[in-house]
């Protein structure tokens, strides 16, 4: 079955640091870039940005662009998101999606990862 | 960026009732336009790609239609699982862009 599975949920205070993780199962993981995307609470969806497995090249949304590191390791078919110094405001839920390379809809979706900043 | 513009923000229809969903651009994406349907607690799924393809294993109910910059989703009879939010998604220019969403909901 073709799935994203993506890390647990996870409480932090402003200015820590965090990584979270999406690991593809079921398919060719480096044949489909991967998105992010969060949800803040009730909110609507916003595309963060996206990268190549197979070769590690990452496009960021200006909106997130600096705040956020997306990465990849291929040999665990793990994309990673990352924030450097965590803020209130980025308390959210972050889903990883797989697409085609290319201009291309997002057709597999992970579960999503929950992540509170609160002091 | 393209703002996608998505009309109306509730929707309210009873099983068996046909619903349209409209999504607007503020420019042209071409064909490039997905819509995603989104269940409480639930990641959002895929429904609809390239303006009016159907994804894999999704109701014939479901069909879009539109291109440039108009575009809409039906759903021809509305069933008690199709109560859910549905964004539209351009992803003709980066950055990506959604609309802010329609809730269909029980009348």
């Amino acid at each position: 079955e073709v799935q994203l599975v993506q890390s647990g949920a996870e409480v932090k205070k402003p200015g820590e640091s965090l990584r979270i993780s999406c690991k593809g199962c079921g398919y060719s993981f480096d044949s489909y870039w991967i998105s992010w995307v969060r949800q803040m609470p009730g909110k609507g969806l916003e595309w963060m940005g996206r990268i190549d497995p197979s070769d590690s090249y990452s496009h960021s949304s200006p909106s997130f662009q600096g705040h956020v590191t997306i990465s990849v390791d291929k040999s665990i078919s793990t994309a990673y998101l990352q924030w450097g110094s965590l803020k209130a405001s980025d308390t959210a839920m972050y889903y990883c999606a797989r697409h085609p390379r290319g201009n291309t809809a997002m057709d597999v979706w992970g579960q999503g990862t929950t992540v509170t900043v609160s002091s | 960026e393209i703002v996608m513009t998505q009309s109306p923000a509730t929707l309210s229809g009873s099983p068996g009732e046909r619903a349209t969903l409209s999504c607007r651009a503020s420019q042209s994406v071409s064909g490039n336009l997905a819509w995603y349907q989104q269940k409480p607690g639930q990641a959002p799924r895929l429904l609809i790609y390239g303006a009016s393809t159907r994804a894999t294993g999704i109701p014939a109910r479901f069909s879009g239609s539109g291109s440039g910059t108009e575009f809409t989703l039906t759903i021809s009879s509305l069933q008690s699982e199709d109560f859910a939010v549905y964004f539209c998604q351009q992803y003709n220019n980066w950055p990506w862009t959604f609309g802010q969403g329609t809730q269909v909901e029980i009348k």
